[in-house]
């Protein structure tokens, strides 16, 4: 598509509960990314593919943060027993190359009570 | 690693006026890009403006402009004949790498009629 889709647009958790969020790239686009926007503002990277593989996961919170993009589906992002620091607006980008812009999804909203 | 300072929290500007938005950025990388992303209310991220670090002549994309010192690490964003619609948040980001973006804080700039 010439967009990127994210679902859900929210989520609600309850505190313990598992969450998977989705993500649809840009056709033709190798690179695909996650952020996390915490309510004040502010991004934090959490993981990158290229195509299929993991490219950088700096970012992730391993112990009950995971990802995927496999090959004819759409990326996810999954978070086991949550938190509610976890509360946060959660983007997926994608892009060309690392050199290009990246474009990003509308975001899903999670919100873990 | 990179950082990314944007100093300004919030401004206010008269529709039709000029504003110029600050930045500061620090990284080791030889080669990067600068971005200023708009945020508007509908959490949308919308790209502004994009630097190439290498090239010297300072992008232009129709009232966004931007002011690009590489040796003082500064990148400005000026916005003419600003309106309405361009009240949001904007976030200065450098990138370029395998970890994704490094967003600043934001500037939440309000336009007033």
């Amino acid at each position: 598509g010439e967009e990127v889709a994210q679902t859900p647009k929210h989520l609600v958790r309850g505190e313990g509960q598992k969450a998977k969020l989705y993500c649809a790239p840009i056709k033709g686009h190798s690179y695909v990314f996650w952020y996390q926007q915490v309510l004040k503002n502010e991004f934090k990277f959490l993981i990158s593919f290229q195509n299929e593989n993991v490219f950088d996961e700096t970012g992730m919170p391993k112990e009950r943060f995971s990802a995927k993009c496999l090959p004819n589906s759409p990326c996810s992002l999954e978070i086991q027993a949550t938190k509610l620091e976890d509360s946060a607006v959660y983007f997926c980008a994608s892009s060309q190359s690392l050199s290009y812009e990246q474009y990003f999804g509308p975001g899903t909203r999670l919100t873990v009570t | 690693a990179q950082t990314v300072t944007q100093s300004q929290p919030e401004m206010s500007v008269q529709e039709a006026e000029t504003v110029t938005l600050s930045c500061t950025y620090d990284t080791s990388e030889n080669n990067y890009y600068l971005f200023w992303y708009k945020q508007p209310p509908s959490r949308q991220m919308i790209l502004v403006i994009r630097q190439e670090a290498y090239k010297q002549q300072n992008a232009t994309e129709n009232r966004f402009s931007v002011n690009f010192q590489k040796a003082a690490k500064s990148f400005s964003l000026k916005i003419s004949d600003s309106q309405l619609g361009d009240t949001a948040m904007y976030f200065c980001v450098s990138g370029g790498g395998a970890d994704g973006l490094t967003f600043g804080k934001g500037t939440h700039l309000i336009i007033q009629p």
